[in-house]
This record gives structure tokens, sequence and C-alpha cells, in this order.
């Protein structure tokens, strides 16, 4: 079975300051990992994934997450905050054999970004 | 292209009552997935479809919930009757078919309905 832990409910960073976001991954099997974001009465939006190459993967909006594998861990970050950044934010893993790709999210991070 | 299209966006009903969802996947897309999403909590799979085939429905409470995706292409997620626990968020998602490498293109997701069972 795959689990996925993020740590803080709630994170609340100044704008223009650096952004962490964190998430921690169980997986029996090499993981696919992937953060989304969610928007106020929005679905999801992927933001970036890992599939097994570069562990630094860029995604979309200015955010980058690292694979560790020693800490099995997956932390998004940005290095400055934008007030658009505020919204709740997923990680998620998959199984990497093909036809397992469905996700077990997390629990989310809502990201207040304060003026 | 046009995205996952969900409707209605927001449903009120009392507990014991039936109600239905309905979602159009992105053309072309072969899977397609309901999620729940209850507040505070992330979204959880209910059902996952191949084509016109169940792949995964082990966290569908079968007792009340139903799905079905006819001709591959639209679905509707049924529940009946409904409990109070059921208020959440249901989302639907479709990505292409797995031998075209799904991971180059995953999930995607509507915006989801809100039930709200009084």
């Amino acid at each position: 079975a795959q689990s996925v832990t993020q740590l803080g409910s709630h994170v609340s960073v100044s704008e223009g300051a650096l952004v962490l976001l964190r998430c921690n991954y169980s997986s029996s099997v090499p993981p696919y990992l992937f953060w989304y974001v969610q928007y106020p009465n929005q679905g999801l939006q992927l933001l970036l994934k890992y599939t097994s190459a570069a562990t630094l993967v860029k995604g979309i909006n200015g955010f980058e997450a690292e694979f560790k594998k020693s800490e099995t861990s997956f932390h998004l970050t940005k290095p400055s905050a934008h007030m658009s950044d505020a919204a709740e934010y997923f990680c998620a893993v998959s199984d990497s054999r093909i036809g397992n790709e469905k996700l077990t999210f997390g629990t989310g991070t809502r990201l207040t970004i304060i003026p | 292209e046009a995205g996952v299209a969900q409707s209605p966006r927001y449903k009120i009903i009392e507990k014991r009552q039936s109600v239905a969802f309905w979602c159009n996947p992105i053309s072309g897309h072969a899977t397609l997935y309901w999620y729940q999403q209850i507040l505070g909590q992330g979204p959880k799979l209910l059902i996952q479809f191949q084509n016109n085939g169940v792949v995964d429905d082990s966290q569908l409470p079968k007792d009340r919930f139903s799905a079905e995706r006819l001709k591959g292409v639209d679905s509707t997620l049924k529940i009946q009757p409904a409990k109070l626990e059921d208020s959440a968020v249901y989302l639907c998602a479709s990505s292409p078919a797995v031998a075209t490498s799904s991971y180059n293109s995953p999930l995607h997701f509507g915006n989801g309905t809100r039930l709200t069972v009084t």
C-alpha cells in the first residue's frame, strides 16, 4: 500500500518569502509523486510530477520539488511567494507500474500568503 | 481542448434520498476516475474505469454507491440512499489510455459536484 503524509495542514508565509510545503511518502515499490493545487471551488491542477527521471522537478508557477529517496520526501518549494499562490496543495503518490496510476492523496496543506 | 465537465455543480438533498452525478471526460481519454473529497481531507478514489470496464472499485461503498460508464465515454455516479457522511465534493478525472504513457499527460480533474446531505 502507498501513502503520503503532509506535515502542516496550514502554512502561512509573507509575500516574497520562501514557500516550503512538506510531503513524506511510503511505498513498497518505486513511486511516482505529484503535487496538485486546488483553488476554491475548482478541481485539482497538476503543479509537477516525479516519474523517476531527474530528482529535482520544476513545475508551473515557479514551484519545484526534490525527490529524496533516503528521506522518503518530496517537499514543494517556491523561492518567492505571490498572493496568487494562496490555495490548497495536495501531495499524491502512485504506483510506477503501468496500469496502476491511480493516485493516493495526502490530506492537503492550505497555504495563506500574508501581504 | 475542453476539460472534464461535471454536473451539477451543487446539490442539496435530505438523507435517505437518492442523487446522481454526471461526468463527461476529455475526448479520447480512456481512463476515468471518481474521487470523493470530504471537507478537510484529500480526495479518495471511489472507482476507476478503463473504457467501459471497472478496473478498481475496492473503496466504493457498494451497498449505496453505484457507477457506470456506458459506451466508455460519459459516466454517472449514484448514491441511494444518501447518508449525512456522504456530504463531500465528488471529483471526476480522466487520463489517456495506459498504452500511450499516461504520465505524459496525467489526471485532468473536473471542478467537482458539491453534495450536501441534510
